[in-house]
C-alpha cells in the first residue's frame, strides 16, 4: 500500500521566517496531495491541496510544490506568524483507485516564535 | 452549510465493552470516511462509505466495523475494546467526485 514519509517532525522558526515541510510518497499512482493543519484539540483543517497534473499551487502565504518524478511534495509557508503554530500533516490518495482513502504522514509540529 | 458533526465528543469505556460512534456529513456529501488518530500511529484510515456501501477499507481488525444510512449519516462500531483502541476517531466527508475531505471534531475514546 501507499506509504507517506514526512520531515521534519518538529520545526521551530522565528516570526517572519519561512517554513518548509517535505513529504515523499511511495505509490506513483497517487494523484491527490492535500495538506492539513491541526491546532491542539481541534480537527484537521484542509489548508491547500495539489493534484498530480499540477506542479505548484499558491494561496497567499502558503504554497505547495509537487515533483512526480521524485515522488515528493512540499509545503512552503512564508512570513510565518505565531498563529501558524500547529501540527501539519501531508497526505496522498488515489493509489489503486482509492480516491477517498488518505494516507497521512506522521505530522510536523511547527512552532513560530514571536 | 453546517460542517461535519460527530457524537459523542467524549467516551470512556472499559476493556471488553463495545462502542458506537456517529457522524453526520456535510449536507449533500454522500462519502464518509473514518480515521483513527493516536500519538504513536498518527492518522490511519479505517474505512469509507458511499451510498450505504463500504467502498474502501483500511488495515484494521474485524472488531472495527461501520455502516451508512440512506441519509448519509454513518456509524462506526468497535467491539471487544482493547486499551490500544484509545484514540481520537475522526470522520470526514467529501462531495461527489471531489477528493477534498472535511473533518469533523472527532470523538475522543478512552478505554480503561
Amino acid at each position: 500500500g501507499e506509504n507517506v514519509e514526512q520531515h521534519p517532525s518538529t520545526l521551530s522558526v522565528q516570526e517572519g521566517d519561512s517554513a518548509v515541510i517535505k513529504c515523499t510518497y511511495s505509490d506513483s499512482a497517487s494523484n491527490y496531495f492535500p495538506w492539513y493543519k491541526q491546532e491542539l484539540g481541534k480537527r484537521p483543517q484542509l489548508i491547500i491541496d495539489i493534484r498530480s497534473n499540477v506542479g505548484e499551487k499558491k494561496d497567499q502565504r502558503i504554497a505547495v510544490t509537487l515533483n512526480k518524478t521524485a515522488k515528493h511534495f512540499s509545503l512552503h509557508i512564508t512570513e510565518t506568524q505565531p498563529e501558524d503554530s500547529a501540527v501539519y500533516f501531508c497526505a496522498a490518495s488515489g493509489a489503486g483507485g482509492s480516491n477517498y482513502k488518505l494516507t497521512f504522514g506522521k505530522g510536523t509540529l511547527l512552532t513560530v516564535n514571536p | 452549510k453546517a460542517g461535519v458533526t460527530q457524537t459523542p465528543r467524549y467516551l470512556i469505556k472499559t476493556r471488553g465493552q463495545q462502542v458506537t460512534l456517529s457522524c453526520s456529513p456535510i449536507s449533500g456529501h454522500r462519502s464518509v470516511s473514518w480515521y483513527q488518530q493516536t500519538p504513536g500511529q498518527g492518522l490511519q484510515f479505517l474505512f469509507e462509505y458511499f451510498s450505504e456501501t463500504q467502498r474502501n477499507k483500511g488495515n484494521f481488525p474485524g472488531r472495527f466495523s461501520g455502516r451508512q444510512f440512506s441519509n448519509s449519516r454513518s456509524e462506526m462500531n468497535v467491539s471487544t475494546l482493547e486499551l490500544g483502541d484509545s484514540a481520537l476517531y475522526l470522520c470526514a466527508s467529501n462531495p461527489d467526485n471531489y477528493n477534498e475531505q472535511f473533518f469533523g471534531p472527532g470523538t475522543r475514546l478512552t478505554v480503561l
